[in-house]
Order: C-alpha cells, then sequence, then structure tokens
C-alpha cells in the first residue's frame, strides 16, 4: 500500500516564525501536492512538484514555498507564519498521468499560528 | 481555477437508506474523482469515472457522469454508520496536466 506520512499531526506556532512541513511517500512517485483545507472552502493547491527541484505554483502560493531535494520528500515552507495561515495542510502524491490518475493523501497536519 | 460545486452541503440519513450527492464542475475534464475524508483525516480515494464513460460501479458505490450537464453523482447504497465522513469529488480539467481540483465536500451523517 501507498504510504504518504506527514512530520506532524498537530503544530502550533507564533506569527513571525519559520515553520516547515514535511511529506514522505514511499512509492516513487513523480508527483507531489501541497493543499491546504479549511471550511467551507474545500482543498486548495498551494504548490505541486512533477520531479526532483521541480516546482510549480498552484492556486493560493502566496506566503509559501517548497521544497524538493530528493523524490520522495516535498517540503511547504511558511517563511513568516502568519494567523490567516491557520489551516490543515495536507500532502499528496501520485504517478504521472496515464499510469494512474489517483492522488494518495497523508494523514494532515493542523496548523494554529497564534 | 474553477472548482467544483457539490450538493447537499451535508446530509443525514439512517442506517440502511441510501445516500446521494451530487457534483457540478465548469470546464472540460479527463475524469471525475470521489474522495472520502474522515474527520481530521487525510483523503481516500472512492474511485474514478472517464470523460467517455457514464456509470461505474465499485462495491455499494454508483458514479454516474454527465459530461454534456459537467455533472456527477456519487450513490452510496445500503449505508452503515461507518460511512459516515465528508465526501469530495475531484476533477482533473483537460488542461490542468495531474492536477485535481476539489469541491467543497458534502458531509454525510448516518444515523445507527
Amino acid at each position: 500500500d501507498v504510504k504518504v506520512t506527514q512530520s506532524s499531526r498537530y503544530l502550533v506556532k507564533r506569527t513571525g516564525e519559520k515553520v516547515f512541513l514535511e511529506c514522505v511517500q514511499d512509492m516513487d512517485h513523480e508527483n507531489m501536492f501541497w493543499y491546504r483545507q479549511d471550511p467551507g472552502l474545500g482543498l486548495r493547491l498551494i504548490y505541486f512538484s512533477y520531479d526532483v527541484k521541480m516546482k510549480e505554483k498552484g492556486d493560493i502560493p502566496e506566503g509559501y514555498s517548497v521544497s524538493r531535494e530528493k523524490k520522495e520528500r516535498f517540503s511547504l515552507i511558511l517563511e513568516s507564519a502568519s494567523t490567516n495561515q491557520t489551516s490543515m495542510y495536507l500532502c499528496a502524491s501520485s504517478f504521472p498521468g496515464g499510469l494512474s490518475d489517483t492522488q494518495y493523501f497523508g494523514p494532515g497536519t493542523r496548523l494554529t499560528v497564534l | 481555477s474553477q472548482q467544483g460545486e457539490e450538493d447537499p452541503q451535508a446530509l443525514s440519513i439512517q442506517e440502511g437508506e441510501n445516500a446521494t450527492m451530487n457534483c457540478s464542475y465548469k470546464t472540460s475534464i479527463n475524469n471525475l474523482q470521489w474522495y472520502r475524508q474522515n474527520s481530521g483525516r487525510g483523503l481516500v480515494h472512492l474511485i474514478l469515472i472517464r470523460s467517455n464513460e457514464r456509470e461505474k460501479h465499485s462495491g455499494r458505490l454508483r458514479v454516474t457522469l454527465d459530461t454534456s450537464k459537467k455533472s456527477s453523482s456519487l450513490l452510496i447504497t445500503a449505508s452503515r454508520a461507518a460511512d459516515t465522513a465528508s465526501y469530495f469529488c475531484a476533477t482533473e480539467e483537460k488542461s490542468s496536466g495531474d492536477k485535481l481540483t476539489f469541491g467543497t465536500g458534502t458531509r454525510l451523517a448516518v444515523r445507527p
């Protein structure tokens, strides 16, 4: 079975702190994604990556950056956390199109910024 | 990007009843997928239907797709208390590569 893990289930940070959210997948997937989920808004794509060292902006990249130095690991970085970044963050991975269109999700990190 | 709309936002039914939830979208798609999310957890893929398919079954799940109306429905038959979760549709748009656009979800509560 595909396993996607995220470094923390719950995280509390202060405004202005630099925050790292880590995601690791064990299925050799090329694609990795970071979403945030807010009540009434569904899932919104922040960044995604099709390959190592490759990244593309999603729908709401402002205030975030990402890093993909190894195929299995995709990190989301909040350079200076703000209260409006309090949210549930979900990581997902998938094979490239044509092999499988399914995304596999991690358990999520609930981030609170005070 | 354009997001799918799901209807209803919330649904409460008795165990044993069928649950139907609907999804509408706005652009041409390669496929439409349904995911399930238990409270506070990640999403789990349920079923995928391609743009050239009209209906698909998987166990107690039945999905239909009407590309002319840009809509899909998910039917869960003989519901169980364990089906209580949020359900999301997600579309892979023709121009989006491997990205998915998610709807806002339907919260299903199945009463024992």
